[in-house]
């Protein structure tokens, strides 16, 4: 089985730049889930999509972050214009609809913003 | 509100002791689901345990056991013989079907840090 994967693992930026984060999800997995984990943290809900469809979009999530799933497979996170504050490991998670429904989780992306 | 706590955030044994990492959550629902998941020095979160609600049977899983008491709105976690690849981050969660589309969105305790040590 291929699990989650996310691409890259790790991004160093300069404050301002935009960056774009990519996630692909277990193959038959129709729900698919951004977080945020800062050092010492959990991870913080960002955004949630159901197929191509999203769905909910946490307040933590300001207008220069945008998420796609343009097909209902992969998913895009971009970052614009990016502060200091935006350093955090970003993780993606899929999950079949169902039931016995459980999040898995790829292994992040680490941002740095200089 | 949702609410996960762990109250615990570092914990370190020696080898082959018993350990307990404790989980505490509040929620307003009657269906929810809680997690258990491991995240070692590497960064991935790994899947351990999923319990619904409405199932208090306790779990038992090689060296690891989970402890489900809707009674005090606990969800324990206990690593018996405990061996230093057990070292890691582990972290409670709960979801519940709210929001939008029937978001189930985890909320996470902040996590207790075990440390097994040789």
């Amino acid at each position: 089985d291929t699990g989650v994967s996310q691409d890259p693992r790790h991004k160093i930026t300069k404050r301002g730049q935009n960056v774009t984060f990519r996630c692909d999800p277990i193959s038959e997995h129709n729900r698919l889930y951004w977080y945020r984990q800062t050092l010492g943290q959990g991870p913080e809900f960002l955004t949630y999509f159901q197929n191509e469809a999203q769905l909910e979009k946490s307040r933590l999530l300001s207008d220069r972050f945008s998420a796609e799933r343009p097909k209902g497979s992969f998913s895009t996170l971009e970052i614009q214009r990016t502060e200091q504050g935006d350093s955090a490991m970003y993780l993606c998670a899929s999950s079949l609809k169902g039931r016995l429904e459980t999040q898995y989780f790829g292994p992040g992306t680490r941002l740095l913003v200089l | 509100a949702q609410k996960v706590t762990q109250a615990q955030t570092e914990i370190s044994v020696v080898e082959k002791e018993d350990v307990t990492l404790d989980c505490v959550y509040e929620t307003r629902d009657t269906t929810y689901y809680l997690f258990w998941y491991k995240q070692p020095p590497s960064g991935e979160l790994v899947f351990l345990i999923r319990r619904n609600s409405f199932d208090e049977q306790n779990e038992i899983s090689g060296r690891y056991s989970w402890n489900f008491q809707k009674s005090t709105s606990s969800f324990n976690f206990t690593i018996t013989a405990s061996q230093v690849v057990d070292s890691a981050v582990y972290f409670c969660a709960l979801s519940e079907a709210r929001g939008a589309g029937n978001n189930r969105k985890l909320i996470w305790g902040l996590g207790t840090s075990l440390a097994v040590n040789p």
